[in-house]
C-alpha cells in the first residue's frame, strides 16, 4: 500500500525566508503527487500536481516542487514567505488505478514577522 | 464548471441527537465523492467514499453512515452524536482518472 510521510507537523519561517515542506512517498511505480493547501476553516485547495511531464511543477501562490525520483520525495518550495502563506499543507500520493488520493499527515506553516 | 457545495458550514448538536451533512456536485456525472473527518491537531481521515448511486464504502467502523441516493449527491449521517464526532467533516470528489479532488468548503460540527 501506498504511503506518503511530511516530516515535520509544524514548520516556522521568517517572512521573506525561504519556505521548504518535506513529503515522501512510498511507491514502486512513481504515482501522481499533489499538494493542497488549507486555511483555517476551509476546504483544501490545490497548490500543485506532479503527472510526470515535468519534474519542477509550478503551482499558485509563488510555490513549486520538485519531483526526485532518487529520493522518493516531492518537496515544496517558496523562496519567500509572505504572512499570507500561514497554512496547513498537505501532499497527497494517487493510487494506481488514479481514484484514491493518499495523505500525508499535514505541515502547519506559521509565519513570523 | 464543475462546483461542489457542502452544508450547513457550522453545526452545533447535542450528543444523542442526529446528523445529517450534505454534498453535492454540480457540472459532472458519475462522480467518485469522498468524505473525510479533521479532528482537532489530527489529518484527514478518509471516512467513505462512493463511486456510484448505491455504492459506499467504508473505511472507518465508527458511528457514522453515509448514502449516495442519487448520482451527485452524498449524504453523511449519524443516528446518535457523539462527543467523539466533534470535527471538520469534508466532502471531495474525484475530477476524473488521475485528476486528484476537489473539496467542499467544509462543516465545522461541535458536538455538546
Amino acid at each position: 500500500a501506498q504511503s506518503v510521510t511530511q516530516l515535520g507537523s509544524h514548520v516556522s519561517v521568517s517572512e521573506g525566508a525561504l519556505v521548504l515542506l518535506r513529503c515522501n512517498y512510498s511507491s514502486s511505480v512513481p504515482p501522481y503527487l499533489f499538494w493542497y493547501v488549507q486555511y483555517p476553516n476551509q476546504g483544501l485547495q490545490l497548490l500543485l500536481k506532479y503527472t510526470s511531464a515535468a519534474t519542477l511543477v509550478k503551482g499558485i501562490n509563488g510555490f513549486e516542487a520538485e519531483f526526485k525520483k532518487s529520493e522518493t520525495s516531492f518537496h515544496l518550495t517558496k523562496p519567500s514567505a509572505h504572512m499570507s502563506d500561514a497554512a496547513e499543507y498537505f501532499c497527497a500520493a494517487l493510487n494506481n488505478a488514479g481514484n484514491m488520493l493518499t495523505f500525508g499527515g499535514g505541515t502547519r506553516l506559521m509565519v513570523k514577522p | 464548471s464543475q462546483t461542489i457545495h457542502q452544508w450547513p458550514a457550522t453545526l452545533v448538536q447535542p450528543v444523542g441527537s442526529p446528523l445529517s451533512l450534505e454534498c453535492t456536485v454540480e457540472g459532472t456525472s458519475n462522480p467518485n465523492l469522498y468524505w473525510y473527518r479533521q479532528a482537532a491537531g489530527r489529518g484527514l481521515q478518509l471516512l467513505f467514499y462512493s463511486v456510484g448511486i448505491g455504492q459506499i464504502s467504508s473505511e472507518v467502523p465508527q458511528n457514522l453512515s453515509a448514502s449516495r441516493p442519487q448520482d451527485r449527491q452524498f449524504i453523511l449521517s449519524s443516528k446518535k452524536l457523539l462527543l467523539s464526532d466533534s470535527g471538520f467533516y469534508l466532502c471531495a470528489w474525484g475530477g476524473g482518472a488521475y485528476s486528484g479532488y476537489t473539496f467542499g468548503s467544509g462543516t465545522r460540527l461541535t458536538v455538546v
